[in-house]
């Protein structure tokens, strides 16, 4: 089945930018159908979504986020990356990859990677 | 914006209770909803979509429905395994979490 799986750093100083990708393993990414997501969850709250990108390469963010964001796929790696630019203490979080399914008004995401925690301190 | 109003935002119940978390949408949504469960230190799993379709290898004691503005996510005989937090999610948006205790 289809799983994936978040790297990158853990640690990430203040303006810079938070960079993560996430690899997709038991499918492809480029047979399409599917949405591939970010989402966070600060530590102790509720979950955020910052936006998905499609095979390929269509791009929707969350308005809250859109100014710092960048999503990309790279679907010769079967991964998708995420970049948020100019982070600050508040982007502290749990970051997901999940996949989405989009269709006729209903979404919903599954399966979901792990999760990676990145701290954004100096 | 449509938002998404989940209560209550604790519960604290026995095993073998059934549990019923409720989601209000501000305006119709149709059956465009999802539910999840989440344990500390893991990933949201998908429970609920189309507001009542079972995922496949979730246990028949989770239930959904509703439609329009009002869902529900219904526990019928809660289980160990099942104190956890529950999220519902319309599209870019998730409910504030409902988190099962022990009673």
């Amino acid at each position: 089945q289809v799983q994936l799986q978040e790297s990158g750093p853990g640690l990430v100083k203040p303006s810079q930018t938070l960079s993560l990708t996430c690899t997709v393993s038991g499918g492809s990414i480029s047979s399409g159908g599917y949405y591939w997501s970010w989402i966070r969850q600060h530590p102790g709250k509720g979950l955020e979504w910052i936006g998905y990108i499609y095979y390929s390469g269509s791009t929707y963010y969350n308005p809250s986020l859109k100014s710092r964001v960048t999503i990309s796929v790279d679907t010769s790696k079967n991964q998708f990356s995420l970049k948020l630019s100019s982070v600050t203490a508040a982007d502290t979080a749990v970051y997901y990859c999940a996949r989405g399914t989009y269709s006729y008004g209903y979404n919903w995401f599954d399966p979901w990677g792990q999760g990676t925690l990145v701290t954004v301190s100096s | 914006d449509i938002q998404m109003t989940q209560s209550p935002s604790t519960l604290s119940a026995s095993v073998g209770d059934r549990v019923t978390i409720t989601c209000r949408a501000s305006q119709s949504i149709s059956s465009w909803l999802a539910w999840y469960q989440q344990k500390p230190g893991k990933a949201p799993k998908l429970l609920i979509y189309k507001a009542s379709s079972l995922e496949s290898g979730v246990p028949s004691r989770f239930s959904g429905s509703g439609s329009g503005t009002e869902f529900t996510l219904t526990i019928s005989s809660l289980q160990p395994d099942d104190f956890a937090t529950y999220y519902c999610q319309l599209r870019g948006t998730f409910g504030q979490g409902t988190k099962v205790e022990i009673k």
